[in-house]
């Protein structure tokens, strides 16, 4: 069974990159047709898909944030990572991974980070 | 963009009651629809997917059905554990389109 863990600072300032990754154990991240994505929520507020991650490498993003978002993988590490670009308050959110065997649904889950854009 | 609709936004029933959830696409989606479950201050849980399939390990008071454009959710004889938001989400065709419904939050009356 995969567990995800999110990992990464928990404020940052308005203007700079968020950067956040995904600890996967229970599991190969290379395997085969595993897609490996990220979903925030704003505080009392839905779920928003930011973007996925192939096996293979090839990325998917929302394309509301497809100009600031980089998803990557790191199969030494087990790991993918997020990088959002130009924050402001409006990305301050609880930032999920998680992983699904088809493009969805997501199966697995991390316990989630909340991230605060602020001064 | 395929937007998804979810209504009712909150519900109160008894202990024991039939619940009912509608999602609609605004166009076509096949069975691409799940339905999670989120309880405050824990991540979704993967319950139903592909609009009717219910997840290993899921009680079988939870269940789906549609296609198309319309799906229902329903838990057929609400319990206390069952108290949560419930959201929809819609698969469509990456990276186009893989969005979340707006939620339905369920209570115990």
């Amino acid at each position: 069974q995969l567990q995800l863990q999110e990992s990464g600072p928990g404020l940052v300032k308005p203007s700079e990159t968020l950067s956040l990754t995904c600890t996967v154990s229970g599991g190969s991240i290379s395997s085969s047709s595993y897609y490996w994505g990220w979903i925030r929520q704003p505080p009392g507020k839905g779920l928003e898909w930011i973007g996925s991650i192939y096996y293979s490498g090839s990325t998917y993003y929302n394309p509301s944030l497809k100009s600031r978002v980089t998803i990557s993988v790191d199969t030494s590490k087990n790991q993918f990572s997020l990088k959002l670009s130009s924050v402001t308050a409006a990305d301050t959110a609880v930032y999920y991974c998680a992983s699904a065997a088809r493009p969805t649904p997501f199966d697995y889950w991390g316990q989630g980070t909340l991230v605060t854009v602020s001064s | 963009d395929i937007q998804m609709t979810q209504s009712p936004s909150s519900l109160s029933a008894s202990v024991g009651d039939r619940v009912t959830i509608t999602c609609q696409a605004s166009q076509d989606i096949s069975n691409y629809l799940n339905w999670y479950q989120q309880k405050p201050g824990k991540a979704p849980k993967l319950l139903i997917y592909d609009a009717s399939n219910l997840e290993t390990g899921v009680p079988s008071r939870f269940s789906g059905s549609g296609s198309g454009t319309d799906f229902t959710f329903t838990i057929s004889s609400l319990q206390p554990e069952d108290i949560a938001t419930y959201y929809c989400q819609q698969y469509d065709n990456l990276p186009n389109s893989l969005t979340f419904g707006p939620g339905t939050k369920v209570d115990i009356k």
